[in-house]
């Protein structure tokens, strides 16, 4: 089952833009994490937030979550063509953290 | 260099016909994973395993087996692979230990692109 779904499905902006990316989850969490693919390649590591943690900066990423409306959002500030991937957030379910859920993903496209 | 690695990175095969696509990582970790990426649904999980001959099930196992007798290779085999298994493929891993287990990210191989006729 789908544990984090994330919202908007796409999302197209203009370079220099900020892109906000949000995520729903239905159980408790060990972590979230976010994740980056470009078309047809592996999935990259972003950024981990704990339950504990409310925000986490890394560069232009900023991710916030909220654990009492169990969901999640990614920032990407200043936006650049590179950017343009697929965005997706994984949970790590409490009590079963050995599995990590993913999202059906954000697919942010950011035009020069 | 840390890497995943998978082979094949596509196949096209037929329906019935046994395969094995491998996954091996050079660092070292305990944990591996493979998933299954389908359009609109996302990555889902099909085995994992928490260190060598420890595997368990993950959302979607049903027509797939894995084994684990090295730490290092983590191989997916379709023993007889149906239409509804074409799909990408990614293998992945992390440590078990260190900076706290699940709270390790995970690390990718490229994904091995299959088509079941």
């Amino acid at each position: 089952s789908q544990q984090g779904e994330e919202d908007p499905q796409a999302l197209s902006i203009q370079e220099g833009e900020n892109a906000t990316m949000n995520c729903s989850y239905k159980t408790s969490i060990n972590n979230l994490q976010w994740y980056r693919q470009n078309s047809g390649r592996g999935l990259v590591h972003l950024i981990l937030i704990r339950s504990n943690e409310r925000e986490k900066h890394s560069g232009r990423l900023r991710v916030t979550l909220d654990t009492s409306k169990k969901s999640s959002s990614l920032l990407i500030t200043a936006s650049r063509a590179a950017d343009t991937a697929s965005y997706f957030c994984a949970t790590a379910r409490s009590g079963s953290a050995r599995q990590l859920t993913f999202g059906s993903g954000t697919q942010l496209t950011v035009l020069p | 260099e840390a890497q995943v690695t998978q082979n094949p990175r596509y196949l096209i095969t037929v329906t019935g016909k046994k395969l094995t696509v491998t996954c091996s990582q050079n660092m070292n970790h305990e944990y591996m994973s493979w998933y299954r990426q389908d359009p609109g649904l996302g990555l889902r999980q099909i085995y994992y395993s928490m260190n060598v001959e420890v595997t368990d099930k993950g959302d979607v196992p049903e027509g797939y087996k894995v084994s684990r007798k090295e730490k290092r290779n983590f191989p997916l085999i379709l023993e007889s692979p149906s239409p509804n298994q074409t799909s990408l493929y990614f293998c992945a891993s992390r440590p078990s230990t260190g900076a706290g287990g699940p709270d390790n990210e995970q690390f990718f191989g490229p994904g091995t692109r299959l088509t079941v006729l």
